[in-house]
């Protein structure tokens, strides 16, 4: 079986600090790892994906998230964030069926 | 663009009633996925499908649910007799799965929302 925990429900930060949403995984077999993002009303969107190799993944927007087998974590970094980064954000992993197990989600805010 | 579309985008239904929800993957994509989304969770997973079969069922997805795709194509969720716990966002995902690999991108429809009176 495969788990997600988001270690936080939510995260405040001002615009152009760089912030961290943290995501730790369970499961008994190899795994990818992925990082979605919702805006409201939406469907999810890819922003980054970990299948193998190197351990730090660079996504879409200016996130990267670094793999760490031994601690079995993901976590998701911005240097320094913008306003429209506010979202929702879902960590998840699959195995080989592609079948992908969520996270509960972490609502990132962007103050001004 | 030709991403996955789903419809209808919002269904409001009395108690009781049926839906039926359908997702147009991407074109050239062999694999469909069904994912239920109440507020504040993340989507949890329902049933996938490898072209026209369908390869795993979750035991969220009682009785009343059944979903098709019957031409390995469109796919069709039906919610029979349902109940207010049935509101939910029910999205549909897609992705081209070639042999043994995996892991490759799943694209995510906008999303069927159900609200049940």
């Amino acid at each position: 079986a495969q788990s997600v925990t988001q270690l936080d429900s939510q995260v405040p930060v001002f615009e152009e600090a760089p912030v961290e949403l943290r995501c730790n995984y369970s499961s008994s077999v190899s795994v990818y790892l992925f990082w979605y993002v919702q805006y409201p009303n939406q469907g999810l969107q890819l922003l980054l994906k970990y299948l193998s190799g190197s351990t730090l993944v660079k996504g879409i927007n200016g996130f990267e998230a670094e793999f760490n087998k031994s601690q079995t974590s993901f976590h998701l970094r911005k240097p320094s964030v913008h306003i429209s980064d506010t979202a929702e954000y879902f960590c998840a992993v699959s195995g080989i069926s592609g079948k992908s197990t969520f996270g509960d989600g972490t609502t990132l805010t962007v103050k001004p | 663009d030709t991403g996955v579309s789903q419809d209808p985008r919002h269904k409001i239904t009395k108690r009781g009633q049926n839906v039926t929800f359908r997702c147009d993957p991407i074109s050239e994509h062999n694999r469909l996925y069904w994912y239920r989304q109440t507020l504040g969770q993340g989507p949890e997973f329902l049933t996938y499908f490898q072209n026209e079969a369908q390869l795993e069922k979750s035991r969220l997805l009682s009785d009343r649910f059944s979903a098709e795709r019957p031409k390995g194509s469109f796919s069709t969720l039906e919610i029979q007799r349902t109940e207010q716990g049935d509101s939910a966002m029910y999205l549909c995902a897609s992705s081209l799965e070639t042999g043994a690999s995996s892991g490759n991108t799943i694209y995510f429809g906008e999303g069927s929302w159900l609200t049940v009176v």
